[in-house]
Protein backbone atom coordinates (compact mmCIF):
# COMPACT_ATOMS: atom_id res chain seq x y z
CA UNK A 1 0.00 0.00 0.00
CA UNK A 2 1.39 3.43 -1.03
CA UNK A 3 2.11 5.74 1.45
CA UNK A 4 2.89 9.48 1.03
CA UNK A 5 4.35 11.82 4.08
CA UNK A 6 5.63 15.50 3.73
CA UNK A 7 7.99 17.14 5.59
CA UNK A 8 7.78 19.82 7.46
CA UNK A 9 4.16 19.83 8.32
CA UNK A 10 3.84 23.20 8.70
CA UNK A 11 6.74 26.33 8.12
CA UNK A 12 6.80 30.09 8.47
CA UNK A 13 9.57 31.75 6.58
CA UNK A 14 10.48 35.72 6.21
CA UNK A 15 9.91 36.87 3.15
CA UNK A 16 12.52 36.44 0.31
CA UNK A 17 14.28 33.00 1.77
CA UNK A 18 14.65 29.97 -0.47
CA UNK A 19 13.00 27.24 0.52
CA UNK A 20 12.71 22.95 0.36
CA UNK A 21 9.14 20.82 1.18
CA UNK A 22 10.25 17.35 1.17
CA UNK A 23 7.66 14.59 -0.08
CA UNK A 24 8.94 10.54 0.22
CA UNK A 25 6.72 7.61 -0.90
CA UNK A 26 6.73 4.14 0.01
CA UNK A 27 6.24 2.27 -3.38
CA UNK A 28 8.71 3.68 -5.96
CA UNK A 29 6.24 1.62 -9.09
CA UNK A 30 4.71 5.45 -9.86
CA UNK A 31 3.26 6.43 -13.11
CA UNK A 32 3.86 10.36 -11.92
CA UNK A 33 4.19 12.75 -9.08
CA UNK A 34 2.23 15.55 -8.86
CA UNK A 35 2.78 18.62 -6.76
CA UNK A 36 -0.30 20.51 -5.91
CA UNK A 37 -1.40 24.41 -3.83
CA UNK A 38 -4.64 24.50 -1.79
CA UNK A 39 -5.57 27.90 -0.58
CA UNK A 40 -7.67 28.35 2.36
CA UNK A 41 -11.63 27.14 1.89
CA UNK A 42 -10.66 26.92 -2.23
CA UNK A 43 -9.75 23.79 -4.58
CA UNK A 44 -6.43 22.24 -5.40
CA UNK A 45 -4.21 23.71 -7.99
CA UNK A 46 -1.51 22.11 -9.69
CA UNK A 47 2.27 23.24 -9.53
CA UNK A 48 4.22 20.75 -11.27
CA UNK A 49 4.09 17.30 -12.44
CA UNK A 50 7.10 15.12 -13.03
CA UNK A 51 7.11 11.85 -15.40
CA UNK A 52 8.82 8.49 -13.74
CA UNK A 53 11.11 8.67 -16.61
CA UNK A 54 12.18 12.56 -15.35
CA UNK A 55 14.59 13.81 -13.08
CA UNK A 56 12.81 17.45 -12.46
CA UNK A 57 10.63 20.19 -13.74
CA UNK A 58 10.81 23.74 -13.05
CA UNK A 59 8.33 26.61 -13.30
CA UNK A 60 8.98 30.28 -12.32
CA UNK A 61 10.73 30.10 -9.04
CA UNK A 62 9.55 26.55 -8.92
CA UNK A 63 11.16 23.47 -9.22
CA UNK A 64 10.88 19.89 -8.15
CA UNK A 65 12.43 17.05 -8.22
CA UNK A 66 12.26 13.25 -8.00
CA UNK A 67 14.37 10.44 -7.34
CA UNK A 68 11.84 7.52 -8.01
CA UNK A 69 14.19 4.81 -7.02
CA UNK A 70 14.82 6.59 -3.50
CA UNK A 71 11.26 7.43 -2.87
CA UNK A 72 11.78 11.57 -2.85
CA UNK A 73 10.95 14.86 -4.51
CA UNK A 74 11.46 17.92 -3.04
CA UNK A 75 10.00 21.16 -4.45
CA UNK A 76 12.01 24.19 -4.12
CA UNK A 77 10.64 27.31 -3.69
CA UNK A 78 12.92 30.52 -4.62
CA UNK A 79 12.42 34.21 -3.56
CA UNK A 80 9.11 33.22 -1.03
CA UNK A 81 6.88 35.96 -1.55
CA UNK A 82 3.70 36.45 0.95
CA UNK A 83 1.52 35.06 -2.36
CA UNK A 84 2.79 31.92 -1.87
CA UNK A 85 1.67 30.97 1.87
CA UNK A 86 -0.76 27.75 1.46
CA UNK A 87 -0.83 24.51 1.63
CA UNK A 88 1.32 22.56 -0.36
CA UNK A 89 0.54 18.56 -1.42
CA UNK A 90 2.40 16.05 -2.91
CA UNK A 91 0.30 13.33 -4.74
CA UNK A 92 1.77 10.14 -6.36
CA UNK A 93 -0.07 8.48 -9.26
CA UNK A 94 0.70 4.54 -9.66
CA UNK A 95 1.39 2.97 -12.85
CA UNK A 96 -1.48 0.17 -12.50
CA UNK A 97 -0.93 -3.57 -14.87
CA UNK A 98 -1.51 -2.06 -17.70
CA UNK A 99 1.15 0.51 -17.18
CA UNK A 100 -1.50 3.47 -18.11
CA UNK A 101 -2.43 6.32 -16.48
CA UNK A 102 -5.37 5.15 -14.41
CA UNK A 103 -3.41 4.23 -11.42
CA UNK A 104 -4.73 5.26 -8.09
CA UNK A 105 -3.34 8.61 -6.77
CA UNK A 106 -2.13 9.29 -3.06
CA UNK A 107 -1.47 12.26 -1.33
CA UNK A 108 0.62 13.24 0.97
CA UNK A 109 -0.80 14.91 4.53
CA UNK A 110 0.43 18.72 3.23
CA UNK A 111 2.75 21.41 4.60
CA UNK A 112 1.26 24.07 5.50
CA UNK A 113 3.45 27.31 4.28
CA UNK A 114 3.60 30.58 5.82
CA UNK A 115 5.37 33.16 4.34
CA UNK A 116 5.27 35.99 6.46
CA UNK A 117 6.54 40.50 4.67
CA UNK B 1 -14.64 29.40 -18.84
CA UNK B 2 -12.95 25.93 -19.36
CA UNK B 3 -12.92 24.54 -15.95
CA UNK B 4 -13.83 21.53 -13.32
CA UNK B 5 -17.44 22.78 -11.96
CA UNK B 6 -19.87 21.39 -9.09
CA UNK B 7 -22.45 22.08 -7.24
CA UNK B 8 -23.21 23.16 -4.60
CA UNK B 9 -20.51 25.07 -3.40
CA UNK B 10 -22.14 24.25 0.34
CA UNK B 11 -24.85 21.73 1.25
CA UNK B 12 -26.08 21.69 5.07
CA UNK B 13 -28.31 18.66 5.92
CA UNK B 14 -30.00 16.36 8.53
CA UNK B 15 -28.74 12.72 9.35
CA UNK B 16 -30.32 10.54 7.54
CA UNK B 17 -31.41 12.39 4.35
CA UNK B 18 -30.00 11.48 0.96
CA UNK B 19 -27.90 13.78 -1.24
CA UNK B 20 -26.22 14.36 -4.38
CA UNK B 21 -23.22 16.26 -5.46
CA UNK B 22 -22.59 16.96 -9.30
CA UNK B 23 -19.63 17.71 -11.32
CA UNK B 24 -18.90 18.80 -15.02
CA UNK B 25 -15.76 19.19 -16.83
CA UNK B 26 -15.37 21.04 -20.39
CA UNK B 27 -12.01 20.05 -20.62
CA UNK B 28 -12.47 17.06 -22.62
CA UNK B 29 -10.93 14.83 -20.24
CA UNK B 30 -11.79 10.95 -20.13
CA UNK B 31 -11.16 10.08 -16.60
CA UNK B 32 -12.85 11.48 -13.66
CA UNK B 33 -12.55 11.37 -9.93
CA UNK B 34 -14.09 11.99 -6.41
CA UNK B 35 -12.00 12.63 -3.74
CA UNK B 36 -12.51 13.22 0.40
CA UNK B 37 -10.85 15.71 2.60
CA UNK B 38 -11.46 15.63 5.93
CA UNK B 39 -11.19 17.64 9.02
CA UNK B 40 -7.64 16.96 8.66
CA UNK B 41 -7.45 18.00 5.43
CA UNK B 42 -6.44 14.70 4.15
CA UNK B 43 -7.49 14.05 0.61
CA UNK B 44 -8.18 10.62 -0.08
CA UNK B 45 -9.31 9.40 -3.40
CA UNK B 46 -13.09 7.58 -3.26
CA UNK B 47 -13.57 6.69 -7.29
CA UNK B 48 -12.92 7.13 -10.55
CA UNK B 49 -14.17 6.78 -13.78
CA UNK B 50 -12.80 6.26 -17.30
CA UNK B 51 -14.52 7.07 -20.29
CA UNK B 52 -18.14 6.44 -17.97
CA UNK B 53 -16.20 2.71 -16.66
CA UNK B 54 -15.33 3.06 -13.14
CA UNK B 55 -11.83 1.69 -12.90
CA UNK B 56 -11.22 2.89 -9.21
CA UNK B 57 -13.33 1.91 -6.40
CA UNK B 58 -11.69 2.06 -3.22
CA UNK B 59 -12.93 1.09 0.58
CA UNK B 60 -15.79 3.36 0.21
CA UNK B 61 -19.10 2.64 2.00
CA UNK B 62 -21.82 1.60 -0.41
CA UNK B 63 -24.38 4.68 0.41
CA UNK B 64 -21.95 6.39 -1.87
CA UNK B 65 -22.89 5.84 -5.53
CA UNK B 66 -21.23 7.60 -8.54
CA UNK B 67 -22.96 7.67 -12.04
CA UNK B 68 -21.31 9.01 -15.01
CA UNK B 69 -24.16 9.76 -17.64
CA UNK B 70 -21.21 10.52 -20.01
CA UNK B 71 -17.84 11.17 -19.90
CA UNK B 72 -17.80 15.08 -18.94
CA UNK B 73 -20.14 14.62 -16.07
CA UNK B 74 -19.38 12.57 -12.74
CA UNK B 75 -22.04 12.53 -10.08
CA UNK B 76 -22.12 11.60 -6.31
CA UNK B 77 -25.30 10.43 -5.07
CA UNK B 78 -24.94 9.46 -1.05
CA UNK B 79 -27.51 7.99 1.11
CA UNK B 80 -28.61 8.04 4.65
CA UNK B 81 -26.50 11.03 5.49
CA UNK B 82 -24.00 10.28 8.54
CA UNK B 83 -22.54 12.78 10.67
CA UNK B 84 -18.81 11.27 9.64
CA UNK B 85 -20.15 12.25 6.20
CA UNK B 86 -18.89 15.83 6.78
CA UNK B 87 -16.01 17.12 4.81
CA UNK B 88 -15.39 18.49 1.50
CA UNK B 89 -15.39 16.84 -1.52
CA UNK B 90 -13.79 17.69 -4.85
CA UNK B 91 -14.15 16.46 -7.88
CA UNK B 92 -11.35 16.26 -10.40
CA UNK B 93 -10.44 15.58 -13.88
CA UNK B 94 -8.01 14.40 -16.30
CA UNK B 95 -6.42 13.96 -19.83
CA UNK B 96 -5.05 10.66 -20.93
CA UNK B 97 -1.12 9.26 -20.70
CA UNK B 98 -0.14 12.42 -18.56
CA UNK B 99 -2.73 11.82 -16.07
CA UNK B 100 -2.37 15.77 -14.58
CA UNK B 101 -5.48 16.30 -12.33
CA UNK B 102 -7.30 19.18 -11.98
CA UNK B 103 -9.30 19.99 -9.42
CA UNK B 104 -13.16 21.64 -8.89
CA UNK B 105 -13.41 24.38 -5.96
CA UNK B 106 -15.09 21.74 -3.85
CA UNK B 107 -18.38 20.95 -2.20
CA UNK B 108 -18.60 21.38 1.88
CA UNK B 109 -20.88 19.23 3.35
CA UNK B 110 -21.82 19.34 6.65
CA UNK B 111 -24.40 16.94 8.35
CA UNK B 112 -26.19 17.85 11.36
Amino acid sequence: KQEVTQIPAALSVPEGENLVLNCSFTDSAIYNLQWFRQDPGKGLTSLLLIQSSQREQTSGRLNASLDKSSGRSTLYIAASQPGDSATYLCAVRQSNAGGTSYGKLTFGQGTILTVHP
Amino acid sequence: DTAVSQTPKYLVTQMGNDKSIKCEQNLGHDTMYWYKQDSKKFLKIMFSYNNKELIINETVPNRFSPKSPDKAHLNLHINSLELGDSAVYFCASSPPRTGTQFFGPGTRLTVL
